[in-house]
């Protein structure tokens, strides 16, 4: 079993559609927990924090079930401009993180 | 002004040659990490230097050897390079090991001949 694992898309959404993506992990000891962007042939850029109270910025979501070892990531009114790979990350600690296989978002007009 | 730096940008060799990338990070950071990823687009951590301590060492070949020279510098150098190689490497830096979110430069696309 994948430590992190992710449905890898891909997501074909029209903008204005609200996605959600899921992923689980197997390490129940995790620290912390986070969302990444990727596009295209370039790094990984941090998209979000994911806390167990669940948070919020502008139109994205994320929340963290620790019971269910579940992080998942909420996308409303999605724009043309989050195209990309999401990349759901767990860290077990002294900083080694663990990205999962990504999940391909296509945003089409 | 570029956070986390690393050169060169595009590696293009034959297989058996040594190269060497490098890494610079300006935001004041006390760890970096090396990470590769291959052709299935899948995220490995390869090293981790805390203040130019190795603290990680995943499961990687010993042709690959990491050199922290300061707090702000970790390279890599690769040895005899075999054609499992090809991948883009990237650095990366967090304020601490301790549950710090990453950043990651650019890349490193080495391909092997």
């Amino acid at each position: 079993r994948k430590e992190v694992e992710q449905d890898p898309g891909p997501f074909n959404v029209p903008e204005g559609a609200t996605v959600a993506f899921n992923c689980t992990y197997s390490n129940s000891a995790s620290q912390s927990f986070f969302w990444y962007r990727q596009d295209c042939r370039k790094e990984p850029k941090l998209l979000m924090s994911v806390y167990s109270s669940g948070n919020e910025d502008g139109r994205f979501t994320a929340q963290l079930n620790r019971a269910s070892q579940y992080i998942s990531l909420l996308i409303r009114d999605s724009k043309l401009s989050d195209s990309a790979t999401y990349l759901c990350v767990v860290n077990h600690g002294g900083g080694k993180l663990i990205f999962g296989q990504g999940t391909e978002l296509s945003v089409k007009p | 002004d570029t956070a986390v730096s690393q050169t060169p940008k595009y590696l293009v060799t034959q297989m058996g040659n040594d190269k060497s990338i490098k890494c610079e990070q300006n935001l004041g950071h006390d760890t970096m990490y090396w990470y590769k990823q291959d052709s299935k687009k899948f995220l490995k951590i390869m090293f981790s230097y805390n203040n130019k301590e190795l603290i990680i060492n995943e499961t990687v070949p010993n042709r690959f050897s990491p050199k922290s020279p300061d707090k702000a510098h970790l390279n890599l150098h690769i040895n005899s390079l075999e054609l499992g190689d090809s991948a883009v490497y990237f650095c990366a830096s967090s304020q601490d090991e301790n549950n710090q979110p990453q950043h990651f430069g650019d890349g490193t696309r080495l391909s092997i001949l």
